[in-house]
């Protein structure tokens, strides 16, 4: 079976750091494309980054670009989220997601771990 | 970056009934890169659609996925109870992923 599991959202000052986890297991973690995917608080959907499964290849959403640095660990079966100079506009609900593969859409979602900004 | 504009907001429906939800991009692209979620209250998000019409996993015939350059549509044949939830259409670029703004299917 297929698990995610999401840690490492608390509640942090604005122009604070935070680092996300996401355990993968059930499934060769190596083989895929991941992704960090995050939803405001009574809001939509917005994709945050991707990195390919040898790590080589990350993108950013405009919103995060600079700021946030996706990575894994495939020895660890593990995903990270390294978020610096956050904002109010960062609180949300982070998932991780599993990508089904060539460029279809994520078949896995984990739980989501909460990151809350405010003074 | 395509934008994905999903009609209408809200959708209030009767189990048994169809469903018809409406997702239009900013810009053509390929219908290989279209999928469909939906996701109940207090849930994580579920692929339903992905390729415009193929059907994931576990997800049962009465949904079904259409369209091609900038208009696709997510039918749900007859209504069922646990089909009440909030559906995104999502765009998958090859350097960006965009979601649509959703669209919430209500209970009548």
């Amino acid at each position: 079976e297929v698990q995610l599991v999401e840690s490492g959202g608390v509640v942090v000052q604005p122009g604070g750091s935070l680092r996300l986890s996401c355990a993968a297991s059930g499934f060769t973690f190596n083989d895929y494309t991941m992704h960090w995917v995050r939803q405001g608080p009574g809001k939509g959907l917005e994709w945050v980054s991707l990195i390919t499964w040898n790590g080589e290849t990350t993108y950013y959403a405009d919103s995060v670009k600079g700021r946030f640095t996706i990575s894994r660990d495939n020895s660890k079966y593990s995903l990270y989220l390294q978020m610096n100079s956050l904002r109010t506009e960062d609180t949300a609900l982070y998932y991780c997601a599993k990508d089904l593969g060539g460029y279809t859409g994520f078949d896995y979602w984990g739980q989501g771990t909460l990151v809350t900004v405010s003074s | 970056e395509i934008v994905l504009t999903q009609s209408p907001g809200t959708l209030s429906l009767s189990p048994g009934e169809r469903a018809t939800l409406s997702c239009r991009a900013s810009q053509i692209f390929s219908s290989s890169y279209l999928a469909w979620y939906h996701q109940r209250p207090g849930q994580a998000p579920r692929l339903l659609i992905y390729g415009a019409s193929t059907r994931a996993t576990g997800i049962p015939d009465r949904f079904s996925g259409s369209g091609s350059g900038t208009d696709f549509t997510l039918t749900i044949s007859r209504l069922e109870p646990e089909d009440f939830a909030v559906y995104y259409c999502q765009q998958y670029g090859r350097s960006s992923i965009t979601f649509g703004q959703g669209t919430r299917l209500e209970i009548k």
